[in-house]
C-alpha cells in the first residue's frame, strides 16, 4: 500500500521568509513517482512536479526548489523569499510504475503574511 | 493550448435531482479521472479510464455514481439520485498514459 504523509497541517510565515513543506512516503515499488500540486483559495489544482525514483537530483524553479531523498523517504519543497501569492494548499502525491492510483497527503495549508 | 474543461463550474441542487457534471480532456490525452474532495476525505479517486474505456471504479460510492466515457473528448460523471452527502469538489484530470495529471478547475457541488 502507498501513503504519502504531509504533517505539518497549516504553515504561516511573514513574506519573504523561506519556508520548508514536508512529504513523507510509503511504497514497496521500486519505480514511482512523486508530484507536487498547488491549489489556490480559488480552488483549482496546479500541477508543479514530477520526480521519478530514479533521479535524486534536487530540482530548483525559480524560487522553488525541491530535496528528494530516498533515504529518508522524503521529498520535501521548499519555497524561497516566499510572497503572499503563494499562500495555497500544497499536496504531495505519489504513484507507482505502470498504472497506480495517485495517492494524494492531506495537504499543508500556507498563510503568507505581507 | 486548453487545459482541462469541466462543467458546470458551480451546481446546486435538490436532493432526489439528478446531476451531471461534464469533462473535456486535454487533446491528445487518453487517460481521465474523476476525483471528489471534501474536508473530511481529501481528494478520492472515483474512477479512471483509460482509451474510453473504465479500468478502475473502485472509488466510485455506490451505484448512484455512474461515469461515461462515449469518447476520447468528453466524459460525464452522474448522480441520481443526489444526497447532500454529494456535495463536494469533483475534479477531472487527464494525462498521457500513467504521465502527470492535470485538472480541471472543478465543479462544486452543493445539495440540499
Amino acid at each position: 500500500a502507498q501513503k504519502v504523509t504531509q504533517a505539518q497541517t497549516e504553515i504561516s510565515v511573514v513574506e519573504k521568509e523561506d519556508v520548508t513543506l514536508d512529504c513523507v512516503y510509503e511504497t514497496r515499488d521500486t519505480t514511482y513517482y512523486l508530484f507536487w500540486y498547488k491549489q489556490p483559495p480559488s480552488g483549482e489544482l496546479v500541477f508543479l512536479i514530477r520526480r521519478n525514483s530514479f533521479d535524486e537530483q534536487n530540482e530548483i524553479s525559480g524560487r522553488y526548489s525541491w530535496n528528494f531523498q530516498k533515504s529518508t523517504s522524503s521529498f520535501n519543497f521548499t519555497i524561497t523569499a516566499s510572497q503572499v501569492v503563494d499562500s495555497a494548499v500544497y499536496f504531495c502525491a505519489l504513484s507507482g510504475g505502470g498504472y497506480q492510483k495517485v495517492t494524494f497527503g492531506t495537504g499543508t495549508k500556507l498563510q503568507v503574511i505581507p | 493550448d486548453a487545459g482541462v474543461i469541466q462543467s458546470p463550474r458551480h451546481e446546486v441542487t435538490e436532493m432526489g435531482q439528478e446531476v451531471t457534471l461534464r469533462c473535456k480532456p486535454i487533446s491528445g490525452h487518453n487517460s481521465l479521472f474523476w476525483y471528489r474532495q471534501t474536508m473530511m476525505r481529501g481528494l478520492e479517486l472515483l474512477i479512471y479510464f483509460n482509451n474510453n474505456v473504465p479500468i478502475d471504479d473502485s472509488g466510485m460510492p455506490e451505484d448512484r455514481f455512474s461515469a461515461k466515457m462515449p469518447n476520447a473528448s468528453f466524459s460525464t460523471l452522474k448522480i441520481q439520485p443526489s444526497e447532500p452527502r454529494d456535495s463536494a469538489v469533483y475534479f477531472c484530470a487527464s494525462s498521457f498514459e500513467t504521465d502527470t495529471q492535470y485538472f480541471g478547475p472543478g465543479t462544486r457541488l452543493t445539495v440540499l
